[in-house]
């Protein structure tokens, strides 16, 4: 079965500072992975994927992640952070390749601070 | 353009009722989910519609939990005898077409907060 970790609950960064959200993954097959932010009581949104090719994305807001298939990681990174950057970030992979379905990490918060 | 849109934005309701929660995808996208989002978890599949194909109900947690999708369009999910660990929100999202390799990312809706006394 397909699953994504996302091993730290809070991450702390000061303004202006790179920041990076970990997750790992495991799937059996091709990965298709996913990154969502939710802000304070909005819905998710979609920030970026990597399907196949480069294994660095760029997505919205500034973000990008990098895949690396040699350690099973899809890290979320930004190069300075912002304190409108604070939210919760979830990192998510295709069940299948013939599904919609997402599965979801539990989550990262984000608490960037000026 | 018009988002997903999900109603009531709040519900309150008493343990052993019934509830049902709507979603109305983005016009033309033919993939629906639900997700159900508890506080301190993550986000928690429920089910997914494609097109006229037979929904994958795989997340349901219990057979007190049905969804339905009328004319490929707005869908309902109705929980019977509602328990206290039906709390979360309720989290809709549509899509294009999902399968194969071009895969079309979801755009979810604002959400319905369940609250079960």
């Amino acid at each position: 079965a397909q699953s994504v970790a996302q091993p730290e609950d809070q991450v702390n960064v000061a303004e202006g500072n790179p920041l990076t959200v970990k997750c790992t993954y495991s799937v059996s097959g091709n990965p298709y992975l996913f990154w969502y932010v939710q802000y304070p009581n909005r819905g998710l949104q979609f920030l970026l994927k990597y399907i196949t090719g480069d294994n660095l994305v760029k997505g919205s807001y500034g973000f990008e992640a990098e895949f690396n298939k040699s350690q099973t990681s899809f890290h979320l990174k930004k190069p300075s952070a912002l304190v409108s950057d604070s939210a919760l970030y979830f990192c998510a992979v295709r069940d299948g390749d013939n599904t919609g379905k997402l599965i979801f990490g539990q989550g990262t918060t984000l608490q960037v601070k000026p | 353009g018009a988002g997903v849109s999900q109603s009531p934005s709040n519900k309150v309701t008493e343990k052993g009722k019934d509830v049902e929660l709507r979603c109305d995808p983005i016009s033309g996208h033919t993939a629906l989910y639900w997700y159900r989002q508890s506080l301190g978890q993550g986000l928690e599949f429920l089910i997914y519609f494609q097109g006229n194909s037979a929904p994958d109900k795989s997340g349901l947690p219990s057979d007190r939990f049905s969804a339905e999708r009328t004319g490929g369009s707005v869908s309902t999910l109705t929980i019977q005898r509602t328990q206290q660990e039906d709390s979360a929100v309720y989290l809709c999202a549509s899509s294009l077409p999902a399968s194969g390799p071009s895969y079309n990312e979801q755009f979810f809706g604002p959400g319905t907060r369940l609250t079960v006394l």
